[in-house]
């Protein structure tokens, strides 16, 4: 089975931009998670879906991030207007949402904001 | 809110041996999961084993095994026969148990840089 598709692997954009970065669960997977990595902050959630659904948003850093699950296969993630510090990697990660779930991450998207 | 630490920025082992990689937290619930991942240069986050707080057996997977010890909120990794493809950043990872909002979510600590000497 794959695992978490992500896309891009990679983006660099210039500031002021628009970034979108896109995530495929595994399949059968109810749960979707949004993290971010950098230096400084280590990882941490963004936002998480249940059923499509948002659950939690409160690491979403401020108004300039999105992020949609328009169906079960399918989420975004976007910065408008990107800024410099948003450069990190950008990880999604699926699971089925049980007391017991195991986070399953995809390779993670790595931004770079100039 | 929960915490995850990790004093350890980085570690070395010789091949073949054995290393323990050391994780504290903080937390007030009785019931959570905790994890360790594993990322490698290549920056996929690989999960290496889980432990859930209510069974009292240290969870096992191959050359991997963790010590928990509930009442000190330590959890540490040992990888015995250290191999060439262990090195990586370890991750020790936190999450609740119940549907709360926010319960779901991992939290990470700042991970061990692992080292690998041939």
């Amino acid at each position: 089975d794959a695992g978490v598709i992500q896309s891009p692997r990679h983006e660099v954009t210039e500031m002021g931009q628009e970034v979108t970065l896109r995530c495929k669960p595994i399949s059968g997977h109810n749960s979707l998670f949004w993290y971010r990595q950098t230096m400084m902050r280590g990882l941490e959630l963004l936002i998480y879906f249940n059923n499509n659904v948002p659950i939690d948003d409160s690491g979403m850093p401020e108004d300039r991030f999105s992020a949609k699950m328009p169906n079960a296969s399918f989420s975004t993630l976007k910065i408008q207007p990107s800024e410099p510090r948003d450069s990190a990697v950008y990880f999604c990660a699926s699971s089925w949402a049980s007391l017991a779930d195991t986070q399953y991450f995809g390779p993670g998207t790595r931004l770079t904001v100039l | 809110a929960q915490t995850v630490t990790q004093s350890q920025p980085e570690m070395s082992v010789q091949e073949a041996e054995t290393v323990t990689l050391s994780c504290t937290y903080d937390t007030s619930e009785s019931d959570y999961y905790l994890f360790w991942y594993k990322q490698p240069p290549s920056r996929q986050m690989i999960l290496v084993i889980r432990q859930e707080a209510y069974k009292q057996q240290n969870a096992t997977e191959n050359r991997f095994s963790v010590n928990f010890q509930k009442a000190a909120k330590s959890f540490s990794l040992k990888i015995s026969d250290s191999q060439l493809g262990d090195a990586a950043m370890y991750f020790c990872a936190y999450r609740s148990s119940g549907w709360g909002q926010g319960a779901q979510k991992l939290v990470f600590g700042q991970g061990t840089r692992l080292t690998i000497n041939p």
